[in-house]
């Protein structure tokens, strides 16, 4: 499997609290996402990278940002968690992006986090 | 109207069944489609990607039907391991997130002794 962990797996924090999620790579791809994952909704892009210090948003943005500061860690920060936010965050990385071509995303195990 | 479209199920089978999944995307420019699994509690992973010529991979075929917008998935001989929600995915073409993939909400299987 490709090398792609998350951090933390399990998180509880407060409303109003900053959060920081980690996604890291040891593949060399280009692309990494994060996804969001919610009962009703399937997954839902948040943000994207295209490489180092290139990021882009997703579907569902507000309230987050990112940053990519190296080509192995793409962070998800919740500036001020809500408990809308409560969900389940994939991170995921492919090597080829854009049309026709055959780049299935390899996803991390996810992280659960609770907003209270 | 979703991007992706499936039908959540669940579908109920016996094993040694065969099983069928439909769905439907929005923009006929969407050039790449695939077939993500995903088990309870545990993230999505890559079945198979589906090809204009259809494709087979054991035990699973991936049609694609351009004509109507359509991705087939089907399961012959089911196993009890084959229990999952099978995810649906087609290119985004438009916009600023062009080439990104857009997810289905998934089709619960239940593979029954």
């Amino acid at each position: 499997d490709a090398g792609i962990t998350q951090s933390p797996r399990h998180k509880v924090t407060e409303t109003g609290t900053p959060v920081t999620l980690r996604c890291h790579q040891t593949e060399n791809h280009r692309y990494m996402y994060w996804y969001r994952q919610d009962p009703g909704h399937g997954l839902r892009l948040i943000h994207y990278s295209y490489g180092v210090k290139d990021t882009d948003k997703g579907e569902v943005s507000d309230g987050y940002s990112v940053s990519r500061s190296k080509t192995e860690d793409f962070l998800l920060t919740l500036e001020s968690a809500t408990s809308s936010q409560t969900s389940v965050y994939f991170c995921a990385i492919s090597e080829l992006r854009g049309r026709g071509a055959n780049y299935g995303y390899t996803f991390g195990s996810g992280t659960r986090l609770t907003v209270v | 109207r979703k991007e992706v479209e499936q039908d959540p199920g669940p579908f109920n089978v016996p094993e040694g069944a065969t099983v069928a999944f439909n769905c439907t995307y929005s923009n006929s420019a969407s050039q790449s489609f695939f077939w993500y699994r995903q088990d309870c509690r545990k993230e999505p992973k890559l079945l198979m990607s589906v090809y204009s010529s259809g494709n087979e991979d054991g035990r699973f075929t991936a049609q694609l039907n351009r004509a109507s917008q359509y991705i087939s998935l089907l399961i012959r001989d089911s196993k009890l391991s084959d229990s999952a929600t099978y995810l649906c995915v087609a290119e985004m073409t438009y916009g600023g997130s062009q080439g990104n993939l857009i997810f289905g909400k998934g089709t619960k299987l239940s593979v029954k002794p």
